[in-house]
């Protein structure tokens, strides 16, 4: 079975562009959770979505939304960046939103800010 | 205070020697605990999952979780050189309305397996 894949993998942006990231959950899995992941702020839960319905949400301002599609797929969307938003975008999956399911990660998205 | 601590390292163990990264939280409400393995440049893989007290054994690695103690911990049997990466804790803190789950990390052990 097909892992998280993640796209794209590299990116690079200026300051006050947009960006939007995409993820596709392993085959099944209805629950896709974001984190963002620097060197001094560590992995950061962002947001939460399951059935196309955002769950959960981290402590990140307006500028970083998100969606799910119907077929589980999900979208996360950064605006006017700023190089502090320089950082690897991770995007797990897990097979349901219980408390206890597993959730398994993508590769990635290293988005580089100038 | 963070919600899950770890100690940063580097731990350096020999070769063959037992590896105990240890892992405390703050959330008396938190109900799964996991343990992810990070290679650099790579994602979190899932090394073990536990959820009751008490110890969960799988291959060389064993978790222990302490609830009452609010304290998880990885030991890595037979250390090899591939363990070498950091180990990154992390804590599922449901909301009490609405469901959600929500992955908290801490910073990570790096750990170093030397020949």
């Amino acid at each position: 079975k097909a892992g998280v894949t993640q796209t794209p993998r590299y990116l690079i942006k200026t300051r006050g562009q947009q960006v939007t990231l995409s993820c596709s959950p392993i085959s099944g899995h209805r629950s896709v959770s974001w984190y963002q992941q620097t060197p001094g702020q560590g992995l950061q839960f962002l947001f939460e979505y399951f059935s196309e319905t955002q769950r959960n949400k981290g402590n990140f301002p307006g500028r970083f939304s998100g969606r799910q599609f119907s077929n589980s797929r999900s979208e996360m969307n950064v605006s006017t960046l700023e190089l502090g938003d320089s950082a690897l975008y991770l995007c797990a999956s897990s097979l349901n939103d219980r408390i206890q399911e597993t959730q398994y990660f993508g590769p990635g998205t290293r988005l580089l800010v100038l | 205070q963070k919600e899950v601590e770890q100690n940063s390292g580097p731990l350096s163990v020999p070769e063959g020697a037992i590896a105990s990264l240890n892992c405390t939280y703050s959330d008396r409400g938190s109900q799964s605990f996991f343990w992810y393995r990070q290679y650099s440049g790579k994602s979190p893989e899932l090394i073990m999952s536990i959820y009751s007290n008490g110890d969960k054994e799988d291959g060389r690695f064993t978790a222990q979780l302490n609830k009452a103690s609010q304290y998880v911990s990885l030991l890595i049997r037979d250390s090899q050189p591939s363990d070498s990466a950091t180990y990154l804790c992390a804590v599922n803190i449901r909301k009490l309305t609405g469901g959600g789950n929500k992955l908290t990390f801490g910073t990570g052990t790096q750990l170093k397996v030397e020949l």
